[in-house]
């Protein structure tokens, strides 16, 4: 119950296209949905987070959708450039916890 | 940008060796956090330290591990006696709300032999 599933696994696209990253979750504790971003060698980066009373949530280029009903949140990146490169993970955390719970990770790579 | 700092990058020890992994966290930051991700896996949570006492441990955290606040800018991580399964990149973390915007460190590659 504690587990965030996402996929896929790895990512390949085009320069200019939409990168889609999905995750869902049991825990109905969670209130908090981040997402990082991670560069070979370097720690997660937070990129963008939201919480449940919200459906979509829009920095930039990339885009939280979040659907509560069905327990599930995906990554949108519009656009998508070669600089994007790199392994996306989403995240959870309880109400009133300290913890997050990642997701396995994709792997983007957007082709030039 | 502020940024939290760990030393070393890379450590190397014997199997059954202490080590001792440090950090410092961003200087207004509260929280402080001890993550870990084994090579290709998904980062996972081993502890949460706020006003100078655990907050939170995951089953991971067991009696071989420990933190300290030693002063006030450091935040470190010791491992007692390492095993080859301790071989991992692990990462500090700090944010000024318990588990919001968490800021990471760049880690320290431990690879137990």
């Amino acid at each position: 119950q504690q587990q965030v599933k996402q996929s896929p696994q790895s990512l390949i696209v085009q320069k200019g296209g939409i990168s889609i990253i999905n995750c869902a979750y049991e825990n109905t504790a969670f209130d908090y949905f981040p997402w990082y971003q991670q560069f070979p060698g370097k720690g997660p980066a937070l990129l963008i987070a939201i919480r449940p009373d919200v459906s979509e949530k829009k920095e930039g280029r990339f885009t939280i959708s979040f659907n509560k009903s069905a327990k599930q949140f995906s990554l949108h990146i519009m656009d998508s450039q070669p600089g994007d490169s790199a392994t996306y993970f989403c995240a959870a955390r309880e109400t009133s916890g300290s913890r997050l719970t990642f997701g396995e990770g994709t792997q983007l790579t957007v082709n030039p | 940008e502020p940024e939290v700092t760990q030393t070393p990058s890379h450590q190397v020890t014997q199997m059954g060796q202490e080590v001792i992994l440090r950090c410092v966290p961003i200087s207004n930051h509260l929280y402080f956090y001890w993550y870990r991700q084994i090579l290709g896996q998904k980062v996972e949570f081993l502890v949460s330290f706020y006003n100078n006492e655990i907050s939170e441990k995951s089953e991971i955290f067991d009696d071989q591990f420990s933190v300290e606040r030693p002063d006030g800018s450091n935040f470190t991580l010791k491992i007692r006696s390492t095993k080859l399964e301790d071989s991992a990149m692990y990462f500090c973390a700090s944010s000024d709300r318990q588990g919001y915007g968490y800021t990471f460190g760049s880690g320290t590659r431990l690879t137990v032999v």
